[in-house]
C-alpha cells in the first residue's frame, strides 16, 4: 500500500530537549515537504526536499532542520524545541511526473512545555 | 502560482449534491486545478484535478470554466463522512508540493 509514515503520532517534549520526527515514504517520490498546522493559520510549509541531498525552506523554517539523505526518508529535527513550536505537523510526498497529487502522513501532534 | 479564493464555510444537508466554488481569476495557460480535503486533523487527502476538461472520479466531479477562472468541485450525495476542509489550489503541471489557501470549511448535516 502507497503510504506515507510518520512518527511518533504524538509527542509531549520539554523546551531545549532536541528530537527527529521521521518520515518514510514507500513510493520511490523524488519530493517530499513537512508542514505545520495551526489553528487560524492553515498549513504553512517549513522545508522541502526535491531530491536527495536537495532540501530548500519553505515559509516557515526557523526553529527547524532537515536532511535528505536517502530518498525515501525525510526527518525533520528540532534541535532547540520552544514552546511556539507546538503544532500538528505533516510530511508528504509526491512524484516528478507531470500533475501528479501529493501523498501526505496522518500527522505528528506535537506539544512543547 | 495563482491565488484561490474559497468560501470560509459552506454546509450542505445529507443526500445532496455539495457544490464548492473556488475563484482562481489570475491562473495560467499551463496551471492545473487540485482539491484536496483534511478530515479533521487528518492528513490533507487528494480529491481531484484538472487543466481545461471536466474531470469525474469515484469521489467527485470537478467543472472548470471555459475562461479557467474559476471551478466547482461537486460532491454529488455527499455523506456526514464528507464534513471536511476543501482545499483548492492551482500549481503548474510537474511534480510539485501544494501550498495550502484557507480552503473551505464543508459541514454536512443531516
Amino acid at each position: 500500500e502507497a503510504q506515507v509514515t510518520q512518527n511518533p503520532r504524538y509527542l509531549i517534549t520539554v523546551t531545549g530537549k532536541k528530537l527527529t520526527v521521521t518520515c518514510s515514504q514507500n513510493m520511490n517520490h523524488e519530493y517530499m515537504s513537512w508542514y505545520r498546522q495551526d489553528p487560524g493559520l492553515g498549513l504553512r510549509q517549513i522545508y522541502y526536499s526535491m531530491n536527495v541531498e536537495v532540501t530548500d525552506k519553505g515559509d516557515v523554517p526557523e526553529g527547524y532542520k532537515v536532511s535528505r539523505k536517502e530518498k525515501r526518508n525525510f526527518p525533520l529535527i528540532l534541535e532547540s524545541p520552544s514552546p511556539n513550536q507546538t503544532s500538528l505537523y505533516f510530511c508528504a510526498s509526491s512524484d516528478h511526473a507531470e500533475n501528479t497529487e501529493a501523498f501526505f502522513g496522518q500527522g505528528t501532534r506535537l506539544t512543547v512545555v | 502560482d495563482a491565488k484561490t479564493t474559497q468560501p470560509p464555510s459552506m454546509d450542505c444537508a445529507e443526500g445532496r449534491a455539495a457544490n464548492l466554488p473556488c475563484n482562481h481569476s489570475t491562473i495560467s495557460g499551463n496551471e492545473y486545478v487540485y482539491w484536496y480535503r483534511q478530515i479533521h486533523s487528518q492528513g490533507p487527502q487528494y480529491i481531484i484535478h484538472g487543466l481545461k476538461n471536466n474531470e469525474t472520479n469515484e469521489m467527485a466531479s470537478l467543472i472548470i470554466t471555459e475562461d479557467r477562472k474559476s471551478s466547482t468541485l461537486i460532491l454529488p450525495h455527499a455523506t456526514l463522512r464528507d464534513t471536511a476542509v476543501y482545499y483548492c489550489i492551482v500549481k503548474e503541471g510537474g511534480s510539485y508540493i501544494p501550498t495550502f489557501g484557507r480552503g473551505t470549511s464543508l459541514i454536512v448535516h443531516p
